[in-house]
């Protein structure tokens, strides 16, 4: 497998759920982004990892619970969800250093629904 | 003010247009700017990247920056229908595990 990899790629869960989204990478990046799309609105960034250690939480709310084993690795446990955070959720990775070259790279997304 | 702006479009052309999307930031901290390509139901793909004024080219596409006037714009020549996308336009700071500020993008359709 090559680049970011997400699972699963659809999830529906009802409210009270707990489930949890996979994301691993195999660029050999040491930074890990979760994105939130909503329809016809920006991505919205919800949080980073450079070098397993959280650098960057924008203001989600707790049932979103992001963990990060490995630079490989990410994970968003999800639990009592809202119809409203139903999105694409978007898994990114980079080298993590800040400079010109430090682009970020996309997996598929996976299209969550919330009931 | 939004801190990135897109104007959302739908942009339609026919194929073989010159196609110019547009973007603009409030933000003077913003040192590079990238351009995404989103089919539907799929993660955004990298198309360009630059951290200068002045255009940068690769193939059908060029990216250009105004850090002057805050304004960025990618052209593509000769478009094709297989363009048909939406185009994200991101900015971020020079640091470590910078976030990206995305544009709300702009969707395209290139009819044959």
């Amino acid at each position: 497998e090559t680049g970011v990899t997400q699972t699963p790629r659809h999830l529906v869960m009802g409210m009270t759920n707990k489930k949890s989204l996979k994301c691993e990478q195999h660029l050999g990046h040491n930074a890990m982004y979760w994105y939130k799309q909503s329809a016809k609105k920006p991505l919205e960034l919800m949080f980073v990892y450079n070098f397993k250690e959280q650098t960057e939480n924008n203001s989600v709310p707790s049932r979103f619970s992001p963990e990060c084993p490995n630079s490989s690795h990410l994970f968003l446990h999800l639990h009592t969800l809202q119809p409203e955070d139903s999105a694409l959720y978007l898994c990114a990775s980079s080298q993590g250093h800040g400079g010109a070259s430090d682009t970020q790279y996309f997996g598929p997304g996976t299209r969550l629904t919330v009931l | 003010q939004k801190e990135v702006e897109q104007d959302p479009g739908p942009l339609s052309v026919p194929e073989g247009a010159i196609v110019s999307l547009n973007c603009t930031y409030s933000n003077s901290a913003f040192q590079y700017f990238m351009w995404y390509r989103q089919y539907s139901r799929k993660g955004p793909e990298l198309l360009m990247y630059t951290y200068s004024s002045g255009n940068k080219e690769d193939g059908r596409f060029t990216a250009q920056v105004d850090k002057s006037s805050k304004y960025i714009s990618l052209f593509i020549r000769d478009s094709q229908p297989s363009d048909s996308a939406t185009y994200l336009c991101a900015n971020r700071r020079g640091r470590a595990g910078g976030k990206l500020i995305f544009g709300q993008g702009t969707e395209l359709s290139v009819k044959p």
